[in-house]
């Protein structure tokens, strides 16, 4: 069975700060993992993936993430928050045994000017 | 290259009627997944289909809903008949390889459905 948490259902950040998205996951297996971000009335993009390579990742737009295996967390972070990061943000993981994906619930990034 | 196309964009029925949901991948890629994403959810996986054949259903309602994948290209979603719980936005994705979870899913604009 997998898992994936998403700590925060709406995170706020002043433009110019640092974004921090939470994501824990559970996975039986060896997991991949994913972030896909969706812009209002856009179709899901993909942000970055890990599949067992580094294990910082970097993204489009600025966007990195970690794998943390002791910790289960795959947390999202970028170090300057732009307007056009406002955005609804989905941690993905992927079972590469069974190639199960589970969806997190999503966290809303709102970005003040 | 074109992107993943879904149509209708938008349907508005009543319950108990029936609806079909379209959706065409990007030319090539061998697998296709629909979601169902409802308000304030992230999405559901309800089918995969690995070329023509299913790999995974778990999770599609299957005493009202059905979907097929002709000649392993494009793929119709079928609700018949539609509850008001069904009302939500419906996703179609593709991924280049053969259902490998380090793919990467390309997703359509999705089709919104309000059962009234």
């Amino acid at each position: 069975a997998q898992s994936v948490t998403q700590l925060d259902s709406h995170v706020s950040v002043s433009e110019g700060t640092p974004v921090l998205l939470r994501c824990n996951y559970s996975s039986s297996y060896s997991p991949s993992l994913f972030w896909y971000v969706q812009h209002p009335n856009k179709g899901l993009q993909l942000l970055l993936k890990y599949t067992s390579a580094a294990t910082l990742v970097k993204g489009i737009n600025g966007f990195e993430a970690e794998f943390k295996k002791s910790e289960t967390s795959f947390h999202l972070t970028k170090p300057s928050a732009h307007m056009s990061d406002a955005a609804e943000y989905f941690c993905v993981v992927s079972d590469r045994r069974y190639q199960k994906v589970t969806f997190g619930t999503g966290t809303k990034l709102q970005v003040i000017p | 290259e074109a992107g993943v196309a879904q149509s209708p964009r938008y349907k508005i029925i009543e319950k108990r009627q029936s609806v079909a949901f379209w959706c065409n991948p990007i030319s090539g890629h061998a697998t296709l997944y629909w979601y169902q994403q409802i308000l304030g959810q992230g999405p559901k996986l309800l089918i995969q289909f690995q070329n023509n054949g299913v790999v995974d259903d778990s999770q599609l309602p299957k005493d009202r809903f059905s979907a097929e994948r002709l000649k392993g290209v494009d793929s119709t979603l079928k609700i018949q008949p539609a509850k008001l719980e069904d009302s939500a936005v419906y996703l179609c994705a593709s991924s280049r390889n053969s259902g490998l979870a380090t793919d990467t899913q390309y997703f359509g604009p999705g089709t919104r459905l309000t059962v009234l």
